[in-house]
């Protein structure tokens, strides 16, 4: 079974700093894909960023970037220059496929602080 | 224009009853999604749907049962409601190779007294 763990339940950052946020995770697949949501107050899921298993490339959008390493099934979130809207529990999650679905599968989440 | 919409986005109710959670989306998707969060934060998902079709049933109680009328709607309706059934529901959309991206709605939280 595909697993993802995150293994910092609360992270903080001063505004403006950088914060990493950690994920590993379990796979059997050869193929598969990995994604970072944020999840403000207001409840609502958002895509931050989003990693092709097949590409070396590590994916960046704006201030968010990930550290993609493979082999050590690592997927880590780096917040560069931290904002206060970036106040938010972070979920990582994997996409896997069963019975000609795609699911996600998601780690249990870390909740980042900004302190302004 | 809301992509994925949920209705109702707060319900509270009492144990043993039956409630409804509804859901629609105007994407286009071939796959819909139901999630529940509970109140440790911890998302899974329940079932999953293509077009109308159930594909994933995520060992959930048979009291909850999904029902899909087009691949636009997916419902999802809860019998004797228990307190462990307190959580948040999100419903969630894909194209039919979900590889892309899976977009959620606002989400329904349910407490049961």
């Amino acid at each position: 079974a595909q697993t993802v763990t995150q293994s910092q339940p609360e992270m903080s950052v001063q505004e403006a700093e950088t914060v990493t946020l950690s994920c590993t995770y379990d796979t059997s697949e050869s193929d598969y894909y990995l994604f970072w949501y944020k999840q403000p107050p207001s409840r609502q899921m958002i895509l931050v960023i989003r990693q092709e298993a097949y590409k070396q490339q590590n994916a960046t959008e704006n201030r968010f970037s990930v550290n993609f390493q493979k082999a050590a099934k690592s997927f880590s979130l780096k917040i560069s220059d931290s904002q206060l809207g970036d106040a938010a529990m972070y979920f990582c999650a994997s996409l896997t496929t069963q019975g000609g679905s795609e699911k996600l599968v998601f780690g249990k989440g870390t909740k980042l602080t900004v302190n302004p | 224009d809301t992509a994925v919409s949920q209705t109702p986005k707060y319900l509270v109710t009492q144990m043993g009853n039956d409630k409804s959670i509804k859901c629609e989306q105007n994407l286009g998707h071939d796959t819909m999604y139901w999630y529940k969060q509970d109140s440790k934060k911890f998302l899974k998902i329940m079932f999953s749907y293509n077009n109308k079709e159930l594909i994933i049933n995520e060992t959930v109680p048979n009291r909850f049962s999904p029902k899909s009328p087009d691949k636009a709607h997916l419902n999802l309706h809860i019998n004797s409601l228990e307190l462990g059934d307190s959580a948040v529901y999100f419903c969630a959309s894909s194209p039919l190779h979900g590889y892309n991206v899976l977009t959620f709605g606002a989400g329904s939280r349910l407490t049961v007294l």
